[in-house]
């Protein structure tokens, strides 16, 4: 059972680059989060997903995308990377508060992603 | 605006002896409350949770205490080890919400000296 996979763990991208942070779970876990974590600022819900379909925005949405085609798999996009989006992110998933009520969402290792 | 805070930053403790972190929530639509545990270079690992219709929840050497009174949130780490070091944060759910916009706080940071 690996929990919930972040692929890369290391990224260094050039202002205005995109890519693709890769997140996925094999808990079965309908929902799914992606957070940032900056010094002093905690971590921040980026965007969130409750079934596979489904996807919202949360605190901090400016400047990414995602998709959930499976229950499997996040993954989180940035069209053009900005400096400002220089950061550790961490995917997260959980049983979903409908079904099983609200439980501790599980994290992944986290990607650190330098925009230069 | 609501949100979590902690009140210590830093908490550095001997080996064997116990450690107790603090966090505060000022929203009293809180209704669930979350302890993670994160080491340098890896992401947050859940420790213990409690609702907030019980004061006090056991796990293996850890103890989450609630006080709705004065909306504080402490967890209790007994006999700390080494491995203990790492920061802490809670975080919190707003009642009628879902886990998915779980609040966290800042973290505080535990040392445990040898």
């Amino acid at each position: 059972n690996a929990g919930v996979t972040q692929t890369p763990k290391f990224q260094v991208l050039k202002t205005g680059q995109s890519m693709t942070l890769q997140c996925a779970q094999d808990m079965n876990h309908e929902y799914m989060s992606w957070y940032r974590q900056d010094p002093g600022m905690g971590l921040r819900l980026i965007h969130y997903s409750v079934g596979a379909g489904i996807t919202d925005q949360g605190e901090v949405p400016n400047g990414y995308n995602v998709s959930r085609s499976t229950t499997e798999d996040f993954p989180l996009r940035l069209l053009s990377a900005a400096p400002s989006q220089t950061s550790v992110y961490f995917c997260a998933s959980s049983y979903s508060e409908l079904d099983r009520g609200v439980s501790p969402l599980h994290f992944g290792n986290g990607t650190r992603l330098t925009v230069t | 605006g609501e949100s979590v805070g902690l009140h210590l930053p830093t908490l550095s403790v001997q080996e064997g002896d116990n450690s107790i972190i603090n966090c505060a929530y000022s929203n009293s639509a809180s209704d669930y409350f979350i302890w993670y545990k994160q080491e340098s270079g890896k992401g947050p690992q859940f420790i213990i949770d409690i609702r907030s219709n019980m004061d006090k929840r056991q796990g293996q050497r850890v103890t989450v205490l609630l006080n709705k009174t004065v909306k504080h949130l402490s967890l209790q780490i007994a006999a700390t080890q080494p491995g203990d070091s790492a920061v802490y944060f809670c975080a919190e759910n707003i009642r009628g919400g879902s886990n998915y916009k779980l609040t966290f706080g800042k973290g505080t940071l535990l040392t445990v000296n040898p």
